[in-house]
């Protein structure tokens, strides 16, 4: 089955305490891209990478970084992780960016204290 | 920079139609988006339509674009209680991001 899988599904940390969350695709697309949602904003795009090794920053990329030593995987890392971090995350894959349906995973919900 | 806007929220009884509206300010988007998202899932890809179509039709779905005012709707006939859940329009933003620009969200409650 076609599909974009992402964990942990629920986290809560602590303010400084660095994580990591998964996504993988198993469809070969080269886009992949994150984003992040919260209440009465929608979805903002954090990171996207166009293929193996090529990333770039999106509209709200501070406080994350993202890596893409294959083409399946796009771990989203926070290194030192604040409240207002806390947020629903997205990660999304699609064969070619801005033009092919975007498909996303279930979501992350992260809750920093 | 590109900009989309929905109404929050809309609220109506099982069986009457329901129809979720979006502006954006401005898309060379190819396609336009409508996403939906079921309490506690992921975002769902409801259906969509060609920048230079008018309608289209897909079921009980119905998607108009109205480019000159920059306006697309939702249109769900017979709305279920199923149907409830948030409804987000989607366009591909300008330049080489592939990035897709969201409205806010409508939530969409069906009473029975």
């Amino acid at each position: 089955e076609a599909q974009v899988t992402q964990n942990p599904r629920y986290l809560i940390t602590v303010t400084g305490k660095k994580l990591t969350v998964t996504c993988s695709q198993n469809m070969n697309h080269e886009y992949m891209s994150w984003y992040r949602q919260d209440p009465g904003l929608g979805l903002r795009q954090i990171y996207y990478s166009m293929n193996v090794e090529v990333t770039d920053k999106g509209d709200v990329p501070e406080g994350y970084k993202v890596s893409r030593k294959e083409k399946r995987n796009f771990p989203l890392i926070l290194e030192s992780p604040s409240p207002n971090q806390t947020s629903l995350y997205f990660c999304a894959s699609s064969q070619r960016q801005g033009r092919d349906e975007q498909f996303f995973g279930p979501g992350t919900r992260l809750t920093v204290l | 920079g590109e900009d989309v806007e929905q109404s929050l929220f809309l609220s109506v009884r099982e069986g009457d139609s329901s129809v979720i509206n979006c502006t954006y300010t401005d898309s060379s988007s190819t396609y336009l988006y409508w996403y939906k998202q079921e309490p506690g899932a992921g975002l769902q890809l409801l259906t969509y339509i060609f920048s230079n179509m008018d309608m289209k039709q897909d079921q009980r779905l119905t998607v108009l674009l109205n480019k000159k005012d920059k306006h697309l709707s939702l249109r769900i006939a017979d709305t279920q209680t199923g149907d409830s859940a948030i409804y987000f329009c989607a366009i591909y933003g300008s330049g080489n991001t592939g990035k897709l620009i969201f409205g806010q969200g409508t939530t969409l409650q069906v009473k029975p």
